[in-house]
């Protein structure tokens, strides 16, 4: 089993509908976050999260809330979603660094999402 | 404005060759530079660290330098391979511990046997 996985891995939705894309963790890591991936733009960072009770906004957070449900979940909302929000979204987690931690992230497989 | 810069325009090398990906940035000074995979459909897969006081880091075939005058990064795959084939992202991680990383758009690597 994947150690972040994502659901679901593909949605299809029209203008104006809520839509939540969920993150679940065996890694057992504290920090959690959401990125978007669109072409030619890279990676961009819409929230993250260092533990249940801290939440924090990233680059691109308009339009987006976050949920911190436990540990080792993490969801994403669109609550109004409008066609420029079709991309394809990756959660991912890290440990903090330290001793031989090379503060890498771990992605899961992505959540690709169209609004029609 | 901050930016990282990676190529584009894909890059096709023949078996066997030496392929040699870069990652340019402005307006940060990075503690670290991470180096990832991605194949289609497929999240990212971390690969390679380089701190600032490191100039060089290497991994079996993969091999990473770090310009902190030149604000550059050069990831080399030698000997590539076909299955090599994917996009390459570097990432800029100012802070340690992945706050706040950020992403260059990557660049696709074509290896033809």
């Amino acid at each position: 089993d994947a150690d972040v996985t994502q659901t679901p891995r593909n949605r299809i939705t029209k203008t104006g509908k809520r839509i939540m894309l969920e993150c679940s963790q065996t890694k057992g890591h504290d920090r959690m976050y959401w990125y978007r991936q669109d072409p030619g733009l890279g990676l961009r960072l819409i929230y993250y999260s260092f533990d249940v009770k801290d939440i924090n906004k990233g680059e691109i957070s308009d339009g987006y809330s976050v949920s911190r449900q436990a540990q080792a979940k993490f969801s994403l909302s669109l609550e109004s979603a409008i066609p420029n929000q079709t991309a394809l979204y990756f959660c991912a987690t890290s440990d903090p660094m330290g001793g031989l931690a090379s503060g890498e992230l771990f992605f899961g497989e992505g959540s690709r999402l169209t609004v029609l | 404005s901050q930016k990282i810069e990676q190529n584009s325009e894909a890059l096709n090398i023949q078996e066997g060759k030496t392929a040699t990906l870069t990652c340019n940035y402005t307006n940060y000074s990075p503690a670290y530079l991470q180096w990832y995979r991605q194949d289609p459909g497929r999240g990212p897969v971390f690969l390679l660290l380089i701190r600032e006081n490191e100039k060089e880091k290497r991994k079996e075939r993969l091999k990473v330098t770090f310009d902190t005058t030149l604000k550059q990064s050069l990831f080399h795959i030698t000997a590539s391979q076909p299955a090599d084939s994917a996009t390459y992202l570097c990432a800029l991680d100012p802070r340690g511990g992945g706050f706040k990383t950020i992403f260059g758009a990557g660049t696709r690597l074509f290896v033809k046997a």
